[in-house]
């Protein structure tokens, strides 16, 4: 399958400062990118949809001014969580999907990031 | 009641058993299954994809949708220990095929 590129794969924060997470599709071009958050034990829940070139889509109950994406280029996304809570600590996942209008279930995942707020 | 249920283990088997996981749900909506293996610490892997009811199968694994009974498993025949790990069902449907959701995971063990 493809290759989805996430990074960091961990980091740790002090409260109230932003982390920039990065997702790169490597060998294809993404015009969509998916943003998951992952809690121990549950499932993944969408927070937000990305088109190159335009702006996101968020979900329902996620903050758009905490939770900023975006997707400026055909292989990269990025997630900044501004002002991180200890309650922001999650696992997240990025995927990747090829070609407008196709199916999400041709999308491919990142590794994931394990983001720890002290 | 959660969209997607699935329970979640953590189920433990010998080498070479059948293994098989189940998630059930409620919107009838949805179209598109699919599963997903997820190792610790790492991204969801695709495994297998279903459209709307039936069977089908890739080498060890089986996966069976039952849309009368909302009802979808993933057999995985002769159990090896590298299956060992987390195994998602996800969901879509086809006015929103791109919005995923997620079963929480049955995390499997398979004892060499």
């Amino acid at each position: 399958g493809a290759v989805v590129s996430q990074h960091p794969s961990r980091v740790i924060c002090k409260s109230g400062t932003s982390v920039k997470i990065e997702c790169r599709s490597l060998d294809f071009q993404a015009t969509t990118m998916f943003w998951y958050r992952q809690f121990p034990k549950k499932s993944l829940m969408l927070m937000a949809t990305s088109n190159e070139g335009s702006k996101a889509t968020y979900e329902q109950g996620v903050e758009k001014d905490k939770f900023l994406i975006n997707h400026a280029s055909l292989t990269l996304s990025t997630l900044t969580v501004t002002s991180a809570h200890p309650e922001d600590s999650s696992f997240y996942i990025c995927s990747a999907a090829s070609v407008r209008g196709r199916r999400n279930t041709e999308a491919f995942f990142g590794q994931g990031t394990r983001l720890t707020v002290v | 009641q959660k969209e997607v249920e699935q329970d979640p283990g953590p189920l433990s088997v010998p080498e070479g058993a059948i293994v098989s996981l189940n998630c059930t749900y409620s919107n009838s909506a949805f179209q598109y299954f699919m599963w997903y293996r997820q190792y610790s610490r790492k991204g969801p892997e695709l495994l297998m994809y279903t459209y709307s009811s039936g069977n089908k199968e890739d080498g060890r694994f089986t996966a069976q949708v039952d849309k009368s009974s909302k009802y979808i498993s993933l057999f995985i025949r002769d159990s090896q220990p590298s299956d060992s790990a987390t195994y998602l069902c996800a969901m879509s449907s086809l006015y929103n095929f791109n919005k995923f959701y997620f079963g929480s995971g049955t995390k499997l063990n398979v004892k060499p």
